[in-house]
């Protein structure tokens, strides 16, 4: 049973325009959500988290929104830009350190 | 910042034999390490919490006996896939957190049986 979704497997985005990218959780007791960025052939490298007191939380260009009554979070990238291409996971922090991860979205940023 | 190696990168071997990974902490001790596998176009699963100088702890359907997890010390965690088939066959990737309470993850190892 599938905690964390990622509902689209992929998105394709031009340069410059903004990248909208959706996690949907299960339990409403998570309370902490981070996003990360995956490469081919490499490990996952944190982009930005989130807490549950908060409903958004920004850091240049990348903004994250909780909507927690809907169990739902949001990954916003603006502008996008080519080294944005990438597989993004959002994941979820279950106890101390464990995280449990949606399916990805592979994110393609067209010239 | 922090940084964790994993070696191989990639590696190959036939089935019914053992290969070793190996995840370390390179600048930071980590008291925990993660190991997680993640099959292509899937999400990455947790298959065990490495644990310095105890048992590791596995989820749910991982088998211990053939996924042997070591964290003999603060920088290093090993695994162990023992008589390795093709359907090991996977990217296997840890992952540690910082004094700092970062996570950090390794650049991961492709594991193909043949």
């Amino acid at each position: 049973d599938q905690q964390v979704k990622q509902n689209s497997p992929s998105l394709s985005v031009q340069e410059g325009r903004i990248s909208i990218l959706n996690c949907d959780y299960t339990n409403s007791m998570f309370d902490y959500f981070l996003w990360y960025k995956k490469y081919p052939a490499e490990g996952p490298t944190f982009l930005i988290s989130i807490s549950s007191i908060k409903d958004k939380n920004e850091d240049g260009r990348f903004t994250v929104f909780l909507n927690k009554s809907a169990k739902h979070l949001s990954l916003h990238i603006v502008p996008s830009q080519p080294g944005d291409s990438a597989v993004y996971f959002c994941a979820v922090l279950q106890g101390a350190q464990k995280l449990v991860f949606g399916q990805g979205t592979r994110l393609t940023i067209n010239p | 910042g922090a940084v964790v190696s994993q070696h191989p990168s990639r590696v190959i071997c036939k089935s019914g034999t053992s290969v070793k990974i190996e995840c370390r902490s390179l600048d930071f001790q980590a008291t925990t390490m993660f190991w997680y596998r993640q099959f292509p176009k899937k999400s990455l699963m947790l298959m065990a919490t490495s644990n310095e100088g105890s048992k590791a702890t596995y989820e749910q359907g991982v088998e211990k006996d053939k996924f042997l997890i070591n964290h003999a010390s603060l920088t290093l965690s090993t695994l162990t896939v023992t008589s390795a088939h093709p359907e090991d066959s996977s990217f296997y990737i840890c992952s540690a957190f910082s004094e700092l309470d970062t996570q950090y993850f390794g650049p991961g190892t492709r594991l193909t049986v043949l």
